[in-house]
């Protein structure tokens, strides 16, 4: 019973690498989501998906880009690291299209620094 | 600004009593607000719900109270047990599609003494 698949778990980066995090859900759910938490912060969206080819901006979406490869896979691709990207990526998927009563399905997170 | 807040980081209580976790928006547009819990090295677990028309949502030991006009809301957890120890999150949302937004607050870390 997977649900939410992160990889990597952990990262450690050099400022200026690239760097592409992965998420898979099999529960054939139609959105996915990437957030940040930063220590002692919440979650902040970065990026979602409502459904394959689509993709939407969400509250801290500078300096990543996202890929909807198919419904089960959403990416998160950091182009060119910089130190205050340091920090735990989540990603997550709900059933249906992206709405305020749906609750999310999280995967266990990325744990990633950047030195 | 900070829309959502859990102005308490951390409670702890004992086996069996209350426990009472806060929360408050400025933002009158949320329309529905969630709770999830969180342990150490694993994602947010969604708990309970609760819509903006309502003020009470019940789901075994768990219930959330709104107060609209004081734009607060509690999550109560009745019997608590030692595996209720989290951090417990507040979220609160409104539109869907691409005018989706959802802000989290900061976490309550929750401890329940055997």
């Amino acid at each position: 019973n997977a649900g939410v698949t992160q990889t990597p778990k952990f990262q450690v980066l050099k400022t200026g690498q690239s760097m592409t995090l992965q998420c898979a859900q099999d529960m054939n759910h139609n959105s996915m989501y990437w957030y940040r938490q930063d220590p002692g912060m919440g979650l902040r969206l970065i990026y979602y998906s409502a459904s394959e080819g689509t993709t939407d901006k969400g509250e801290v979406p500078n300096g990543y880009n996202v890929s909807r490869l198919n419904k089960r896979e959403f990416s998160l691709r950091l182009e060119s690291a910089a130190p205050s990207q340091t920090s735990v990526y989540f990603c997550a998927s709900s059933e249906t299209a992206p709405y305020s009563n749906q609750p999310q399905h999280f995967g266990d997170g990325t744990r990633l620094s950047i030195l | 600004d900070q829309q959502v807040k859990q102005n308490s980081p951390s409670l702890s209580v004992q086996e069996g009593r209350i426990s009472i976790l806060n929360c408050d928006y400025t933002n009158s547009m949320f329309d529905y607000f969630l709770w999830y819990k969180k342990y150490p090295a694993e994602g947010p677990t969604f708990l309970i719900s609760i819509s903006s028309i309502k003020d009470k949502n019940e789901d075994g030991r768990f219930t959330v109270f709104l107060n609209k006009s004081a734009k607060h809301l509690s999550l109560h957890i009745v019997p608590s047990q030692p595996g209720d120890s989290a951090v417990y999150f507040c979220a609160a949302s409104y539109g869907g599609g691409s005018n989706y937004k959802l802000t989290f607050g900061k976490g309550t870390l929750l401890t329940v003494n055997p």
